[in-house]
C-alpha cells in the first residue's frame, strides 16, 4: 500500500533561514511520481514539483531545492533563504504508475510559518 | 482556458440535506478526482473517475456518489449530509501523454462546507 509521511507537523523559522521539509514514503512499485504542492493561507494548491522514480537528480529552482534518495524513500525539500511569502501548509504526495488514473497519495502537510 | 472551477465556494447544509457540489474543466482531461481535506488529515480521495461513463471508489466513499456523463463535469452528490462531512473539497483533472498518464494533478480553487 502507498503511504507518505510528513513528520514535521508545524515548523517554525525567522525570515533568511534555510528550512528542510521532510518526506518519505512507502510503495511497492518500482515506478511511481513524487510530487509537492503548496497550499498557501488563501487555501488554494499549487503545484511545485513532480519528480519520477527512475530520475533522482537533485533539482533547484530558484530558492526551492529537491533531494529525492530511493535508497532511503526520501523526498525532502529545501527552502534556502526563506521569506515570509514562503508560509503556506506544504504536501508531499506520491502517486504509482499504471494505466487507468492517477490518484494521489497525500501526506498530512507541514505547515510553515516565516516570521519577519 | 478557466481550468478546474467548483462551485460552490461555500455551503452551509443541515443535517440530512443533500447537496451536489459542481466541478468542471476546459482542458480536454480524461481524469478527474474528488480529493477532501480534513485538518491535520491531508488530501484524502473519495472519487474518481478515468474517462466519462467510468468512475471509482478512493479512500473514503462513504455519504458521497459521482457520475461522469460527460469529459467535462465531474459532480460530487452529498445524499443525506452529515456533520463528518464538514471539510474542503478539492477537485482535480488530469490527461494522458503519449499513452501514459500526466501524473500531475490540475487542482480546483475548493468548496468548503459546513454541515451543522
Amino acid at each position: 500500500a502507498q503511504k507518505v509521511t510528513q513528520a514535521q507537523t508545524e515548523i517554525s523559522v525567522v525570515e533568511k533561514e534555510d528550512v528542510t521539509l521532510d518526506c518519505v514514503y512507502e510503495t511497492r512499485d518500482t515506478t511511481y511520481y513524487l510530487f509537492w504542492y503548496k497550499q498557501p493561507p488563501s487555501g488554494e494548491l499549487v503545484f511545485l514539483i513532480r519528480r519520477n522514480s527512475f530520475d533522482e537528480q537533485n533539482e533547484i529552482s530558484g530558492r526551492y531545492s529537491w533531494n529525492f534518495q530511493k535508497s532511503t524513500s526520501s523526498f525532502n525539500f529545501t527552502i534556502t533563504a526563506s521569506q515570509v511569502v514562503d508560509s503556506a501548509v506544504y504536501f508531499c504526495a506520491l502517486s504509482e504508475v499504471f494505466e487507468g488514473n492517477t490518484p494521489l497519495v497525500f501526506g498530512k502537510g507541514t505547515r510553515l510559518s516565516v516570521i519577519a | 482556458n478557466a481550468g478546474v472551477t467548483q462551485t460552490p465556494k461555500f455551503q452551509v447544509l443541515k443535517t440530512g440535506q443533500s447537496m451536489t457540489l459542481q466541478c468542471a474543466q476546459d482542458m480536454n482531461h480524461e481524469y478527474m478526482s474528488w480529493y477532501r481535506q480534513d485538518p491535520g488529515m491531508g488530501l484524502r480521495l473519495i472519487h474518481y473517475s478515468v474517462g466519462a461513463g467510468i468512475t471509482d471508489q478512493g479512500e473514503v466513499p462513504n455519504g458521497y456518489n459521482v457520475s461522469r456523463s460527460t469529459t467535462e463535469d465531474f459532480p460530487l452528490r452529498l445524499l443525506s449530509a452529515a456533520p463528518s462531512q464538514t471539510s474542503v473539497y478539492f477537485c482535480a483533472s488530469s490527461y494522458k501523454r503519449g499513452g501514459r498518464s500526466s501524473y500531475e494533478q490540475y487542482f480546483g480553487p475548493g468548496t468548503r462546507l459546513t454541515v451543522t
